[in-house]
């Protein structure tokens, strides 16, 4: 089976830094995503990560472990724009299962 | 270019009544799926497709069945709805398997929204 686990909601203040993790427990391994929901709207595709380390893009950044089955994703200079829900999801089972966990509800305050 | 476009947008069943969900790519994609949302609980894949003629289980596949008798289309049947399937369903398209790719990501629809009373 598989387990993705993520924290419900989080609070943050324009201009600043936040980290939402993302622990995931799957039957084998092949590549974790960050999408970004607005509400009321489509997801949308932030970053792929399938190798261990740090992948940077403008203010988004997302890092894995695949030993510690966690991921990150770190959001910088906060915008009002940004709050929204964030999805961490693993492709698992040599790309046979597409798994979402139940999604980060970031609300973004003056 | 219209991206993955889902018809409809809303609906209303009554238990017991059948339905389709139309899903459309206009972006020659292989991959297509169906996934629903539920408060609590993110997205949930239904049912996949590899390509033309072909369609793979998801995550929930029960109540529902799939088609893909053309490559730019992929639809969603509920052949006898239950309240348990009122949700949002997104319907999705990539290039490669999941999206997988460096340079490839899925393609979400709108979404619709059924509710079955």
């Amino acid at each position: 089976g598989q387990n993705i686990d993520q924290p419900t909601e989080m609070t943050a203040t324009e201009g600043a830094i936040v980290q939402i993790n993302c622990t995931y427990q799957t039957s084998g391994f092949n590549g974790l995503f960050w999408y970004q929901q607005h509400a009321g709207e489509a997801p949308t595709f932030l970053s792929y990560n399938v190798l261990d380390g740090l992948e940077e893009k403008g203010r988004f950044s997302s890092f894995l472990s695949r030993s510690k089955g966690y991921s990150y994703l770190l959001l910088k200079e906060l915008q009002m724009k940004d709050s929204a829900s964030y999805l961490c999801a693993v492709l698992d089972n040599y790309g046979q299962n597409f798994v979402f966990g139940p999604g980060t509800r970031l609300s973004v305050l003056p | 270019n219209a991206g993955v476009t889902q018809t409809p947008k809303f609906r209303v069943l009554k238990t017991g009544q059948s339905m389709t969900l139309l899903c459309a790519q206009d972006m020659n994609h292989e991959y297509m799926y169906w996934y629903r949302q539920d408060p609590g609980m993110g997205l949930r894949l239904i049912h996949y497709s590899v390509g033309e003629g072909t369609t793979a289980k998801g995550e929930v596949p029960d109540g529902y069945n799939v088609s893909r008798l053309k490559k730019q289309n992929f639809l969603l049947g509920l052949e006898s709805a239950a309240p348990s399937q009122t949700s949002v369903y997104f319907c999705a398209s990539s290039y490669s398997r999941f999206g997988q790719d460096s340079t490839d990501t899925q393609y979400f629809g709108p979404g619709t929204r059924l509710t079955v009373l």
